[in-house]
């Protein structure tokens, strides 16, 4: 299957400051990548939709200020969540589509700390 | 909008049984997929569906797209330790590109 690589896997951060997190579809081309939100034992939350060379599309509560996307190539989508907060404290998932084969596939996850 | 019932929540089995899991929707999805997620990763995809009716085997995973384009299962015979962790079902209506309704999820446990 295809390969979806996010980095960090993990990071801690204090509180005010950004944390950058990319993801990276390693064999095919992602005209649209996904983000996505996931708290112990629950199921993953759709967060915002990154399309290349486009504005990202934002579910409904999700602060696009404070979740910055960008789709700068059609491999790369990076989430930036400024002025960090321990409520922002998650493992964040990104997934890329996969046109060919209306597939998502995920990366890793991100396992985000705020102290 | 669109959402996804998957059931049951937890199972706890021994190792060899089968398993039966299955999602139903209250729209028609056009494709359906199952993923696998163990503690601290991302999820693996394990089977996609396309069509109605569609019966896909991975191994010892047994998927079917239901022929109401409402419901999917997803089967694992012979279960083995390995198997543990939590199975998503997942659904693409026709009216979004990729993007994807999830079901809340399986928990599996496996005892050897």
């Amino acid at each position: 299957g295809a390969v979806v690589s996010q980095h960090p896997s993990w990071v801690i951060c204090k509180s005010g400051t950004s944390v950058k997190i990319e993801c990276r579809s390693l064999d095919f081309q992602a005209t649209t990548m996904f983000w996505y939100r996931q708290f112990p034992k629950q199921s993953l939350m759709l967060m915002a939709t990154s399309n290349e060379g486009s504005k990202a599309t934002y579910e409904q509560g999700v602060e696009k200020d404070k979740f910055l996307i960008n789709h700068a190539s059609l491999t790369l989508s990076t989430l930036t969540v400024t002025s960090a907060h321990p409520e922002d404290s998650s493992f964040y998932i990104c997934s890329a589509h996969q046109g060919s084969t209306d597939t998502q596939y995920f990366g890793p996850g991100t396992r985000l700390t705020v102290l | 909008g669109q959402q996804l019932n998957q059931s049951p929540q937890s199972m706890f089995i021994q190792e060899g049984e089968d398993v039966s899991m299955n999602c139903t929707s209250s729209s028609i999805f056009n494709t359906w997929l199952w993923y696998k997620q163990d503690p601290g990763e991302g999820p693996v995809l394990l089977i996609a569906l396309y069509k109605a009716g569609e019966l896909t085997s991975n191994g010892r995973l047994t998927a079917q797209f239901g022929i109401t384009r409402k419901d999917s299962f997803l089967n694992i015979s012979a279960s083995i330790p390995s198997d543990v962790g939590i199975y998503f079902c997942a659904g693409r209506p026709g009216t979004s590109y990729g993007k994807l309704t999830f079901g809340q999820g399986t928990i599996l446990t496996v005892h050897p």
